[in-house]
């Protein structure tokens, strides 16, 4: 069945960058694009951004364009994204989510999620 | 950016009730909305895309509708297992922009 596979949590201080990665399997990696999607305690999701790991094309938010990147391995089926320049504003959940369909509209199945903790 | 409102912020129901949640949009977005149930401590699954389709597997008790502005999902002869939250989403292709609703929490009592 597909799944997908998030690593661990982390631990980062403030101004810090975090990576976390996402393994895929049980399907084309290359025909479903791969959202990021994170979440801070007591709040509703928040979209990060898009990849598509067949071509590298991204569409991010603007709130994070600047500071935020996706990537995708094909050899190994795995995604990752990079958050820089860490706040405490950016404590949360982050999840990998594949397209539902070639829509790319919404989002299933999701990683199991990465705690990433920003505190000095 | 499109706002999502949805009410109520909780919901307290018992086993075989009717569960009416509501979504509202700040802008039209056609039927470009989906839901999803969250459990604590698990990710969110997807229920319902493009405002009224049921994804894979997921039982006939649950049935959603509405276009534009005004979406509503509706879970019938609830179960046990229905309870966490559920949020909305929108998709909007441009400026693209895809965003949560802040949820409803459903307890089944």
């Amino acid at each position: 069945q597909v799944q997908m596979v998030q690593s661990g949590s982390e631990m980062k201080k403030p101004g810090a960058s975090v990576k976390v990665s996402c393994k895929a399997s049980g399907y084309n990696f290359i025909r479903f694009g791969i959202n990021w999607v994170r979440q801070a305690p007591g709040q509703g999701p928040e979209w990060m951004g898009w990849i598509s790991p067949y071509n590298h094309n991204t569409n991010y938010a603007p709130n994070l364009r600047d500071r935020f990147t996706m990537t995708t391995d094909t050899s190994t089926t795995t995604a990752y994204m990079e958050l820089r320049s860490l706040t405490p504003d950016d404590t949360a959940v982050y999840y990998c989510a594949r397209d539902y369909d070639t829509t790319g509209y919404w989002y299933d199945p999701w990683g199991q999620g990465t705690l990433v903790t920003v505190s000095s | 950016e499109v706002v999502l409102t949805q009410s109520p912020v909780s919901l307290s129901l018992s086993p075989g009730e009717r569960a009416t949640l509501s979504c509202r949009a700040s802008q039209s977005v056609s039927t470009y909305l989906a839901w999803y149930q969250q459990k604590p401590g698990r990710a969110p699954r997807l229920l319902i895309y493009d405002a009224s389709n049921r994804a894979t597997g997921v039982p006939a008790r649950f049935s959603a509708g509405g276009s534009r502005t005004d979406f509503t999902l509706t879970i019938t002869n609830l179960q046990p297992e229905d309870f966490g939250f559920y949020y909305c989403q929108q998709h909007s292709r441009w400026p693209i922009s895809n965003t949560f609703g802040q949820g409803t929490r459903l307890e089944i009592k």
